[in-house]
C-alpha cells in the first residue's frame, strides 16, 4: 500500500460522538488526501493537504475537518458523527500526477 | 450529468476472454488518465497511467485514450480469475485532484 497506513482499520461508533481517523505515510510526499467510498458514488474527495498546515476542501467536506501538523500524518475528524457518514474512508498520497491509496478504514455510525 | 461516467456492471466473462472497460467524460480539460483495480475490502491499486491520446500497453493490459471523443478504455487480454475486481477510471486536470468513475465490477468465470 505504497507506504501508507490508516488507523483504525475498523470502527463502530454512535451518532453524535467525535471520531478521528489517522493516515500515516513513510514517503514524505507533500500531497495527501481523504476520500470516502460509497456504493453508487465511487470515491469522493473530502479534504486534501498540500503541505504542513495547508489544507483545502473537497466536494463532500461538510461535517469533516482535517489537520496536518507533520508531513507524515493527516488526520480526519468527524466532529459529531452521523449515520450518513457510515462509509469506507481512504487516504491517498500523490508523488506526481497520480495517487496511491492506503488500505482504508471501515466506519459504522449507529 | 457526472463529469466521468462509467458503467457499473456487473460484467461477467469466461476465463481467457478479452475484457473491455470504458469511461466517458465531459470536460475536455482533463489531461491525465488512470485506471485503478480494487479488490474487495482493499484500497484502489494503480494499474495504468497515461497522458496522451493513443494506446499504452503493460503486459496483458492496454489503456486507450481518445481525447477527441472524450472516451477511455482498458483492455484485459487472456483474462484470469485473479482479474476479478472493481475497476475504477480516474482523471486529472493537472491540479493534483482526481475525478473518479463509479467503478465497474468484473468477474472472470473459470
Amino acid at each position: 500500500d505504497a507506504g501508507i497506513t490508516q488507523s483504525p482499520r475498523h470502527k463502530v461508533t454512535e451518532t453524535g460522538t467525535p471520531v478521528t481517523l489517522r493516515c500515516h505515510q513513510t514517503e514524505n510526499h507533500r500531497y495527501m488526501y481523504w476520500y470516502r467510498q460509497d456504493p453508487g458514488h465511487g470515491l469522493r474527495l473530502i479534504h486534501y493537504s498540500y503541505g504542513v498546515k495547508d489544507t483545502d476542501k473537497g466536494e463532500v467536506s461538510d461535517g469533516y475537518s482535517v489537520s496536518r501538523s507533520k508531513t507524515e500524518d493527516f488526520l480526519l475528524t468527524l466532529e459529531s458523527a452521523t449515520s450518513s457518514q457510515t462509509s469506507v474512508y481512504f487516504c491517498a498520497i500523490s508523488p506526481s500526477d497520480t495517487q496511491y491509496f492506503g488500505p482504508g478504514t471501515r466506519l459504522t455510525v449507529l | 450529468q457526472k463529469e466521468v461516467e462509467q458503467d457499473p456492471g456487473p460484467l461477467s466473462v469466461p476465463e481467457g476472454a478479452i475484457v473491455s472497460l470504458n469511461c466517458t467524460y465531459s470536460n475536455s480539460a482533463f489531461q491525465y488518465f488512470m485506471w485503478y483495480r480494487q479488490y474487495s475490502r482493499k484500497g484502489p491499486e494503480l494499474l495504468m497511467y497515461t497522458y496522451s491520446s493513443g494506446n499504452k500497453e503493460d503486459g496483458r493490459f492496454t489503456a486507450q485514450v481518445d481525447k477527441s471523443s472524450k472516451y477511455i478504455s482498458l483492455f484485459i487480454r487472456d483474462s484470469q480469475p485473479s482479474d476479478s475486481a472493481t475497476y475504477l477510471c480516474a482523471m486529472d486536470f493537472g491540479n493534483e485532484k482526481l475525478t473518479f468513475g463509479t467503478g465497474t465490477r468484473l468477474t472472470i468465470i473459470p
